[in-house]
């Protein structure tokens, strides 16, 4: 398995601001992703980060409004900008292409943001 | 459509009892994964669980299986001896295409238990 951390664990943010969180891996993934959960709802891919290039983004997510870092194979970073109250939700890096797993996908504990 | 059909919003069980949570899935994939995950109050995604479409028994993880009924495109999931701590949203998820390396899953809106003592 592998250890993922977040930072922050929460915020509350004013509404145009931009916030950005860091995803950090205790080991060398292949693959990582952000994920977005809207309070009560399921999760939902943003994009993969891509290491050393620009990351692939899903339908519905844009570069300008969730621009995303990876500058290695441990760490990640989302930024949140020019936020709105919509943009409430929890945050979740995730990774996957674990060495000795071929499958398994873990998650990082999540940054739980409020806009305000 | 959707891929990951979970029809129980919420559900109830009492302490020590078993429960299943049930999953269905659509994919014409012959090759696909399928994942369980538990979502406590703190936010936090913790996986349970994974069976492979081509894995020919059910998987088990402690008190976790999952029964697998390929022909219906089931994966529920059962709990033996449910624990308060069980008391969580679940959610199922299928990755398609698992020989290659897509690593990226589609997730169900989730089943919540309640464990009552």
């Amino acid at each position: 398995s592998a250890v993922i951390s977040q930072k922050p664990s929460r915020d509350i943010c004013q509404r145009g601001t931009s916030l950005t969180i860091q995803c950090q891996v205790d080991s060398q993934v292949t693959m990582m992703f952000w994920y977005r959960q809207q309070p009560g709802q399921s999760l939902t891919l943003i994009a993969t980060a891509n290491q050393g290039s620009e990351a692939t983004y899903e339908s519905g997510f844009v570069i300008d409004k969730f621009p995303i870092s990876r500058p290695n194979l441990t760490f990640s970073t989302l930024t949140v900008s020019n936020m709105s109250p919509e943009d409430s939700s929890i945050y979740l890096c995730s990774v996957g292409g674990l060495a000795g797993s071929s499958y398994e996908q873990y998650f990082g504990p999540g940054t739980r943001l409020t806009v305000t | 459509a959707q891929k990951i059909t979970q029809t129980q919003p919420g559900m109830f069980v009492q302490e020590k009892e078993a429960v299943t949570l049930d999953c269905t899935y659509d994919t014409s994939d012959p090759s696909y994964g399928l994942f369980w995950y538990k979502q406590p109050s703190s936010g936090e995604m913790i996986f349970l669980i994974y069976q492979g479409s081509y894995d020919q028994q059910n998987a088990t993880e402690g008190r976790y299986s999952l029964n697998f009924q390929k022909a219906r495109k089931s994966a529920n999931l059962v709990i033996s001896a449910s624990q308060l701590g069980d008391s969580a949203m679940y959610f199922c998820a299928m990755r398609e295409g698992t020989s290659g390396g897509s690593y990226i899953p589609t997730f169900g809106r989730g089943t919540s238990l309640i464990v009552h003592p």
